[in-house]
């Protein structure tokens, strides 16, 4: 009875390629997020969508399109692969409202050779 | 600009020492801040929620403090267990509900 689920755990691939990382979440909550946590450990937020709706969009590159057909999915598809987008992504959800913490996946480590 | 540091990126104490980690932030007001654990290879796991209204809150051998005026927050783990290693981060969140930002983390290795 995973909360939040995100596939695939692990993605290798070249340079170049296009990506696609799938999050589910059964928790019922409202909102998803997506972070990326660099290899410093730092968790950046990069979007963040309410009920299908776009209400986050941190200075993240065209490249990154996040996807949401429904409350309880957030799909990120990764355009043209660089370096640089090799960390680890993690899904998260939560309830809009104030004061309510948010329940993360537990990640996908993408490398790009 | 916003600013979040954890006191130091690593903490080594002796099982059964009360551990205590700094969470500072600058340029920021922010309505509550959150505490989490990280364990490799998995996903943040919440642990506290405090609301910049109150002083300290407390859950089983955790304790958190929030001082608006020094822009600081101390997460004590009393009577640590070796079981208590871990990295731990700090997470504030401003007026625009939701959208949390968090500190680089602070991992706390306990010694048996």
């Amino acid at each position: 009875d995973t909360a939040v689920s995100q596939t695939p755990k692990y993605l290798v691939t070249q340079m170049g390629n296009d990506k696609s990382i799938k999050c589910e979440q059964n928790l019922g909550h409202d909102t998803m997020y997506w972070y990326k946590q660099d290899s410093k450990k730092f968790l950046k937020i990069m979007f963040s969508y309410n009920n299908k709706e776009l209400i986050i969009n941190e200075t993240v590159p065209n490249r990154f399109s996040p996807k949401s057909p429904d409350k309880a999915h957030l799909n990120l598809h990764i355009n043209s692969l660089e370096l640089g987008d090799s960390a680890v992504y993690f899904c998260a959800s939560g309830d809009r409202a104030s004061y309510q913490p948010q329940h993360f996946g537990d990640g996908t480590r993408l490398s790009i050779l | 600009s916003q600013k979040i540091e954890q006191n130091s990126e690593a903490l080594n104490i002796q099982e059964g020492k009360t551990a205590t980690l700094t969470c500072n932030y600058t340029n920021y007001s922010p309505a509550y801040l959150q505490w989490y654990r990280q364990d490799p290879g998995r996903g943040p796991v919440f642990l506290l929620l405090i609301r910049e209204n109150e002083k300290e809150k407390r859950k089983e051998r955790l304790k958190v403090t929030f001082d608006t005026t020094l822009k600081q927050s101390l997460f004590h783990i009393t009577a640590s267990q070796p079981a208590d290693s871990a990295t731990y981060l700090c997470a504030l969140d401003g007026t625009n509900a939701g959208k949390s930002t968090f500190g680089d983390g602070t991992t706390l290795t306990v010694k048996p």
